[in-house]
């Protein structure tokens, strides 16, 4: 089946400096990508749409400037987390959809934990 | 938008006896409903999904059934075994909004020896 990768992951990082979270699909193109968050113990909750070319769509309470998307290529798609801090310490899970595939299935990443000290 | 609603929170189940999780979605326009297990710290991984033109699919041990009148659904596990123990998750995804995919909250089954 299709891959989708992530790196870092695992990170941590000090309060009020940012970090970048990569999402690469590495056998297929995906036009869009998603970026989910998890917290311990709670389901996924997604962030924002990352389209190819265009701007990220985010979800409503999603600061759009502390998460910065980026979707460069057909394979990539960055989430850069400005100024984080200890609350923004989180499970970072990317998802890509093959389109191009014999199934609709959306592929996960393994995710990146982020702690903020 | 979309909310998805699951129950119970969190299941106990003899190994051997049968598992079952509901979930309700919002949004009629949701077509495709994939059911998601994820173990401690690991990537959610499908384990079966349905399209809202089918009432019930099966894969060996496990099922889902659709009932998209009364936006319900929900997975089947029988003869459970202790490696079914793990977070599950349903979802619902419509064909709008970039086919962006919304967790129900998750159900922790437990399945003992």
């Amino acid at each position: 089946g299709a891959v989708v990768s992530q790196h870092p992951s695992w990170v941590i990082c000090k309060s009020g400096t940012s970090v970048k979270i990569e999402c690469r699909s590495l056998d297929f193109q995906a036009t869009t990508m998603f970026w989910y968050r998890q917290f311990p113990k709670q389901s996924l909750m997604l962030m924002a749409t990352s389209n190819e070319g265009s701007k990220a769509t985010y979800e409503q309470g999603v600061e759009k400037d502390k998460f910065l998307i980026n979707h460069a290529s057909l394979t990539l798609s960055t989430l850069t987390v400005t100024s984080a801090h200890p609350e923004d310490s989180s499970f970072y899970i990317c998802s890509a959809r093959d389109f191009g595939g014999p199934t609709d299935t959306q592929y996960f990443g393994p995710g990146t934990r982020l702690t903020v000290l | 938008g979309e909310n998805v609603e699951q129950h119970p929170s969190t299941l106990s189940v003899q190994e051997g006896d049968s598992a079952v999780i509901k979930c309700t979605y919002s949004d009629s326009a949701s077509n495709y409903f994939p059911w998601y297990k994820q173990e401690l710290g690991k990537r959610p991984q499908l384990i079966i999904d349905i399209r809202s033109n089918v009432g019930e699919k099966k894969d060996q041990r496990i099922a889902v059934t659709l009932n998209k009148t009364a936006k319900h659904f929900s997975l089947h596990i029988t003869e459970t075994q202790p490696e079914d123990s793990a977070v599950y998750f349903c979802a619902a995804r419509a064909e709008t909004s970039y086919d962006k995919v919304i967790f129900g909250p998750g159900t922790s089954l437990s399945v003992i020896p």
